[in-house]
């Protein structure tokens, strides 16, 4: 039981180039988040999902997209990077509304260059 | 807009004594309301939680006591052992949508 995977775990990118951040959970969870935190700061909200096929906006969404296909996956894009999404990213997981504990990935370091 | 605030972005307490870690919040639709604990370079752990219909949750040394009236919330640490030095994020959660404060770091003194 992994619980939750993201890869990679460091990444340098240029302006402009483009990734995707995996993230996997295998305790067939429903709800999935990303988050973002940069240097000193809490956690930022960028995209969740409470379930396969349907996805919803947080506090921080533009620059980034995100995909649900499946329960497991929850893969966030970068299109077009920029120095300001330079943070740590943190995957996210917990099975309902009525048991919101999430259970978190080892986070993404990534810098953009 | 910051819908959960943590005011006080440090606190440090002697081992053996109470800590208390406040948390606002302003959206009066979350349910939910969640503390985490977190290391340096890992994510964040879950530590306890508090539906909305509730008051008071205990689990073991950790309570939290949530006020809706005045929308805030605390965790208190009693006895504060060395081991609990970490920041503490507080969280609230309403349909999946679940936002976090900028966080606390304790520090307990032996």
């Amino acid at each position: 039981n992994a619980g939750v995977t993201q890869t990679p775990k460091f990444r340098i990118l240029k302006i402009g180039q483009s990734m995707t951040l995996q993230c996997t959970q295998d305790m067939n969870h429903n709800y999935m988040y990303w988050y973002r935190q940069d240097p000193g700061m809490g956690l930022k909200l960028i995209y969740y999902s409470v379930g396969a096929g349907i996805t919803d906006k947080g506090e921080v969404p533009n620059g980034y997209n995100v995909s649900r296909s499946t329960t497991e996956d929850f893969p966030l894009r970068l299109e077009l990077a920029a120095p300001s999404q330079t943070s740590v990213y943190f995957c996210a997981s917990s099975y309902s509304r009525a048991e919101p504990e999430a259970f978190f990935g080892q986070g993404t370091r990534l810098t953009v260059v | 807009d910051q819908q959960v605030k943590q005011n006080s972005p440090s606190l440090s307490v002697q081992e053996g004594r109470i800590s208390i870690l406040n948390c606002d919040y302003t959206n009066s639709m979350f349910d939910y309301f969640l503390w985490y604990k977190k290391y340096p370079a890992e994510g964040p752990t879950f530590l306890i939680s508090i539906s909305s219909i509730k008051d008071k949750n205990e689990d073991g040394r950790f309570t939290v006591f949530l006020n809706k009236s005045a929308k805030h919330l605390s965790l208190h640490i009693v006895p504060s052992q060395p081991g609990d030095s970490a920041v503490y994020f507080c969280a609230a959660s309403a349909l999946g949508d679940m936002r976090f404060g900028a966080g606390t770091r304790l520090t307990v003194k032996p």
